[in-house]
């Protein structure tokens, strides 16, 4: 079945700055790939996705890009805020419907 | 517009016991997921439903079954409860055209098996 790698599994970086997470998949047969945040005791809430026949996706701040010969897929945030300090998850989605998330990504925006 | 909602908050168990959990899924959205997501992991996928069928499950044993109702709405149900059960579950609903893909997730139920 699927497998869903994430590193870093901690991030920090300074207010202003960019951050980078990265995922790698175990199955070609993936085909959706969502991100989500989620802040400290509240609900998962999805920020991007990105779909295997698209290479990158923007939306203000934030970029998903996909490498579908390497299966990885990254989010890219600029000019981060302190409001992006939260816990970010990556997944994958394959023909079955079984959507597959990795382990986690906690970034800390310091003022 | 209300979002997904989730019933009860908290719930504290036995071991053995059997649970019954529910979820309203956002207005208009006729698809529903199920997860389960242990302190500092991501969320498992338990089964997705559609049309009050089952349309994917991810690999949980039997003991975890659902329902659809015409609504849309979802339960999710735990027999012989274990330890290992403890977490806090989700379900999140999905609008039409989005093959289930789409996910709007609830407040989730934290579930504490002793």
């Amino acid at each position: 079945g699927e497998n869903v790698e994430q590193h870093p599994s901690t991030l920090s970086v300074q207010e202003g700055d960019s951050a980078v997470i990265k995922c790698t998949y175990s199955d070609s047969a993936s085909n959706y790939f969502p991100w989500y945040k989620q802040e400290l005791g509240k609900r998962p809430q999805l920020i991007i996705d990105i779909r295997s026949n698209v290479g990158e996706k923007k939306d203000q701040r934030i970029a998903v890009t996909l490498n579908k010969t390497a299966k990885h897929f990254s989010l890219h945030i600029t000019e981060t805020q302190p409001e992006d300090s939260a816990v970010y998850f990556c997944a994958a989605k394959d023909y079955g419907q079984n959507f597959v998330f990795g382990p986690g990504t906690r970034l800390s925006v310091l003022p | 517009e209300t979002g997904v909602t989730q019933s009860p908050t908290h719930l504290i168990k036995t071991r053995g016991q059997q649970v019954t959990l529910r979820c309203s899924s956002q207005s208009g959205h006729n698809t529903v997921s199920w997860y389960q997501q242990a302190l500092g992991q991501g969320p498992q996928f338990i089964f997705q439903y559609y049309r009050e069928e089952e349309n994917g499950r991810g690999n949980f044993p039997p003991r975890f079954s659902g329902l659809q109702f015409p609504n849309y709405s979802s339960e999710l149900n735990v027999n012989a409860l274990e330890l290992d059960d403890s977490a806090l579950y989700l379900c999140a609903s999905s609008p039409p055209g989005t093959s289930g893909e789409t996910q709007y997730f609830g407040p989730g139920t934290r579930l504490l098996v002793l």
